[in-house]
């Protein structure tokens, strides 16, 4: 079945330090890739997403690229902010009508000043 | 315009009682889905509603039961509670057609301690 794996956390960086968290996924056929981030006490809330290979979705400086080669999808930031702390899921969905989605453990990241 | 909202915020039972856990989807959307997080771990998919009838379902026994109303809005009900039910329960709504088919917005989830 589908599965995500995400880098272990949590994650801590100085505030202007560029963030790599790691995702890959094993899947068949050729699902949508995405990162949700869940800030203190809130839902989920979607990053970005990508729904085809080598598309990239990005948001508020985020990015991540959708790899099928290495089936993977790494968020990356260039500058975190101490308001980036939250916990970022990598989460991916198959492309028939309806299709569940199958999330990561989650990666936390904090961030100090 | 409402995002999806759930009720209870919070909740306390005792092992073998029952829950029943309500949400409101995003307006506009037509398909609710249900998942379970428990602490430090992603959501796990419980099931998913459309047309008022349960589409999908992930690994989770019958105590756990669902229903959607014609007007889209849902429920969870978990029956014969065990400790191990404790988690936040989180409503995902979406479309189910269209280009923005199952892209899910959640709401901020119903957190259910069993005692």
């Amino acid at each position: 079945g589908n599965s995500v794996t995400q880098m272990e956390g949590p994650v801590t960086l100085s505030e202007e330090a560029f963030l790599t968290i790691n995702c890959t996924y094993t899947a068949t056929g050729y699902p949508s890739l995405f990162w949700y981030v869940q800030y203190p006490g809130e839902g989920l809330q979607l990053l970005l997403k990508a729904t085809k290979a080598d598309d990239k979705g990005s948001n508020k400086g985020f990015e991540a690229t959708y790899r099928k080669e290495t089936t993977s999808f790494h968020l990356e930031k260039g500058s975190v902010q101490v308001s980036d702390s939250a916990v970022y899921f990598c989460a991916l969905r198959g492309n028939n009508y309806g299709q569940n989605f199958v999330f990561g453990p989650g990666t936390r990241l904090s961030v100090l000043p | 315009d409402a995002g999806v909202t759930q009720s209870p915020t919070h909740l306390i039972k005792t092992r073998g009682q029952q829950v029943t856990l309500r949400c409101s989807p995003k307006s506009g959307h037509d398909t609710v889905s249900w998942y379970q997080q428990a602490l430090g771990q992603g959501p796990q998919f419980i099931f998913q509603y459309y047309e008022e009838e349960e589409r999908q379902r992930g690994n989770f026994p019958d105590r756990f039961s669902g229903h959607q109303y014609p007007n889209y809005s849902s429920e969870l009900n978990v029956n014969a509670l065990l400790l191990g039910d404790s988690a936040l329960y989180l409503c995902a709504s979406s479309l189910y057609f269209g280009q923005l088919a199952g892209e899910l917005f959640f709401g901020e989830g119903s957190r259910l301690t069993v005692l």
